[in-house]
């Protein structure tokens, strides 16, 4: 079953807006990667952040946790065309490595 | 372009037949997953090698089966298909330490499944 449950399904926004995904989960974790996959395509890791951080930066990416709501967000700030994909996220939990991965949430950036 | 290769990108079989998928990790990379994506059961973890020997299992059917060789690439093997495996099949690899580090895991382009 899939645990990682991402808010909303689906987003749509113009160029330049800030477009913020939550992923839900329940149980434990190690840590909660984002993902992006572009139609049909291969997954592109975006960012990686651990059970014992709280908020994490890579470029135009912002993630955050709290595992005592067992939620995360991701931003994209100043989003882009090319930003238009499915966001993932994924969580490694308990004594695991492998991934359990949401449904998806479907942006599009209007250019 | 994340370094893990697969082949075919493409692969469109009958019922009934078998099938084999292969992925080469990102070179130095010890472990190996199968992951099958569907659009009715999403992205669904299948199976993990870690330097040649079996590490996790998840929903894998026991009509298919893996292995990781000694030069780490690995093959995922379908038998007696079925209309319901049409799928992406991806692979991925992350590097592993001692005891369990939970790492990035870099995901293959996939194969694409189409089972008529």
């Amino acid at each position: 079953s899939q645990q990682g449950e991402e808010d909303p399904q689906a987003l749509s926004i113009q160029e330049g807006e800030n477009a913020t995904m939550n992923c839900s989960y329940k149980t434990s974790i190690n840590n909660l990667q984002w993902y992006r996959q572009n139609s049909g395509r291969g997954l592109v890791h975006l960012i990686l952040i651990r059970s014992n951080e709280r908020e994490k930066h890579s470029g135009r990416l912002r993630v955050t946790l709290d595992t005592s709501k067992k939620s995360s967000s991701l931003l994209i700030t100043a989003s882009r065309a090319a930003d238009t994909a499915s966001y993932f996220c994924a969580i490694a939990q308990g004594g695991s490595e492998k991934l359990v991965f949401g449904k998806g949430m479907k942006l599009t950036v209007n250019p | 372009d994340s370094g893990v290769t697969q082949t075919p990108k493409h692969l469109i079989t009958a019922t009934g037949q078998r099938v084999t998928l292969r992925c080469s990790p990102r070179s130095g990379d010890l472990s190996v997953y199968w992951y099958q994506q569907s659009l009715d059961q999403g992205l669904q973890f299948l199976i993990q090698y870690y330097n040649g020997e079996e590490r996790a299992k998840g929903n894998i059917l026991e009509r298919f089966s893996a292995q990781q060789f000694p030069d780490l690439h690995s093959e995922l093997n379908l038998s007696s298909l079925e209309l319901g495996d049409s799928a992406l099949y991806f692979c991925a690899s992350s590097v592993r330490g001692t005891g369990i580090s939970y790492n990035e895991q870099f995901f293959g382009p996939g194969t694409r499944l189409t089972v008529l």
